[in-house]
């Protein structure tokens, strides 16, 4: 199967800053992206979908402004959380899929702790 | 508003047993369903992909069966090994390049 990388696979920051997280597709292009939250034993929630060159499309109460998603190229989708607070602390995951797949493919995840 | 149901939560058997996993959906109109498998604190492993017009897919000890008219889903573990311990996710698909809606996992654990 194609391959999503994502980075880093664990982050720790204190409150009030910001962190960045990559996700690649190595080995297709991925012409959509998705974001996904994944707290303990629960399932995993879709905060945001994004197309390449486009704006992210956000879910019903997903904050746009704290998370800012950038796909600007068809290898590459960024998630940055601004001014992290302890409740942002969670397990996040993105996928990609490309022009007319509808496999998708999960990266490694990242597990964010805001002290 | 499209919900996924996997029950049990979790599930213990012993090596060597055949078992069957449950994913239930409550639209019908799906396009995929996949498989997927999540060790802890790590990312998801697709284990297979079922089309919409399709009744079952095979990988190796895996089968997995759709039932769409029904909502339901089933994966079958053939010949449980150890190494097969992990929490199971079921998803759905609404369409192509689109977004997955996730059940909460079985946590399966296959004891020596």
């Amino acid at each position: 199967g194609a391959v999503v990388s994502q980075h880093p696979s664990w982050v720790i920051c204190k409150s009030g800053t910001s962190v960045k997280i990559e996700c690649r597709s190595l080995d297709f292009q991925a012409t959509t992206m998705f974001w996904y939250r994944q707290f303990p034993k629960q399932s995993l929630m879709l905060m945001a979908t994004s197309n390449e060159g486009s704006k992210a499309t956000y879910e019903q109460g997903v904050e746009k402004d704290k998370f800012l998603i950038n796909h600007a190229s068809l290898t590459l989708s960024t998630l940055t959380v601004t001014s992290a607070h302890p409740e942002d602390s969670s397990f996040y995951i993105c996928s990609a899929t490309g022009q007319g797949d509808t496999e998708a493919f999960f990266g490694q995840g990242t597990r964010l702790t805001v002290v | 508003k499209q919900e996924v149901t996997q029950i049990p939560a979790a599930l213990s058997v012993p090596e060597g047993e055949n078992l069957v996993l449950n994913c239930s959906f409550t639209d019908s109109a799906i396009y995929n369903l996949q498989w997927f498998r999540q060790d802890p604190g790590k990312g998801l492993t697709s284990l297979l992909l079922i089309q919409s017009s399709q009744r079952e897919q095979t990988s190796g000890r895996l089968n997995a069966s759709l039932d769409k008219s029904s909502g339901r889903s089933t994966l079958y573990i053939a010949a449980s090994q150890p190494g097969d311990s992990a929490t199971y996710l079921c998803a759905v698909g609404s369409g192509a390049n689109s977004k997955l809606t996730f059940g909460k996992g079985i946590t399966l654990s296959v004891r020596p």
